[in-house]
């Protein structure tokens, strides 16, 4: 079946300029996650979904990320007034619950670069 | 947090298997052990995750042991296709329960 779907892949925006990410995930996943990897980095968490509430927005990194789910399903991150320093690639995941027993499924990422 | 310990790199000759360690000392008993991989310019991929018992599926086995302070993932042939990235992950009851990556071992499998 499908995996996680991920739009664009690739991202190239000017300073100053607001961007959005989409995320589809696996069909009846209820829970969603967002993450972000930067250069030669690890994965840094940015914010979780069970169905269409975000009951933990620490990890976003300034109050200019936010990031919305519609219908238990679609998730848009977005980012304004980018910074050079939000270059890197944002990854999505999904899972059946927010059981610890239930895996996270990833998608391939949108690769964002600010010029 | 239950952190995990991997060291940082590998070799594996293609065809054999690769048995890669994880140190988690610090486990509490509801936490799962989750490994994934992360092939270049892909996200992570989903291997396998465990309790206590050992688990096996069409990717690998996991092999954790009695105390749970450790684990082995094995690949019991190893290809070039399976040079990557690979993240021992503890998975503990946090709100959201979201996997926390480490370091990670980079697997290279060599002909």
């Amino acid at each position: 079946g499908a995996g996680v779907s991920q739009s664009p892949s690739n991202k190239v925006t000017e300073k100053g300029k607001d961007v959005e990410l989409r995320c589809d995930p696996i069909s009846g996943h209820t829970a969603l996650y967002w993450y972000r990897q930067s250069l030669g980095q690890g994965l840094e968490f940015l914010i979780y979904f069970q169905g269409n509430s975000a009951p933990d927005k620490s990890g976003l990194p300034s109050d200019r990320f936010s990031a919305e789910r519609t219908g238990g399903s679609v998730s848009t991150l977005t980012i304004q007034r980018t910074q050079q320093e939000d270059s890197a690639v944002y990854l999505c995941a999904s899972s059946l619950g927010s059981s610890y027993n239930s895996p996270l499924h990833f998608g391939n990422g949108t690769r964002l670069t600010v010029t | 947090d239950a952190k995990t310990t991997q060291p940082p790199s590998m070799d594996c000759a293609e065809g054999r298997a690769a048995n890669l360690p994880c140190n988690h000392s610090t486990i509490s008993g509801n936490e799962y052990v989750y490994w994934y991989r992360q092939i270049h310019s892909q996200g992570p991929q989903y291997i396998i995750h465990g309790l206590k018992n050992n688990e096996t599926n069409e990717m690998a086995s996991l092999i954790i042991t009695e105390d749970r302070k450790s684990s082995t993932l094995i690949l019991p042939h190893a290809t070039l296709r399976d040079t990557a990235v690979y993240y021992c992950i503890v998975r503990f009851n946090n709100a959201g329960n979201m996997l926390t990556f480490g370091g990670g071992t980079r697997l290279m499998v060599k002909p």
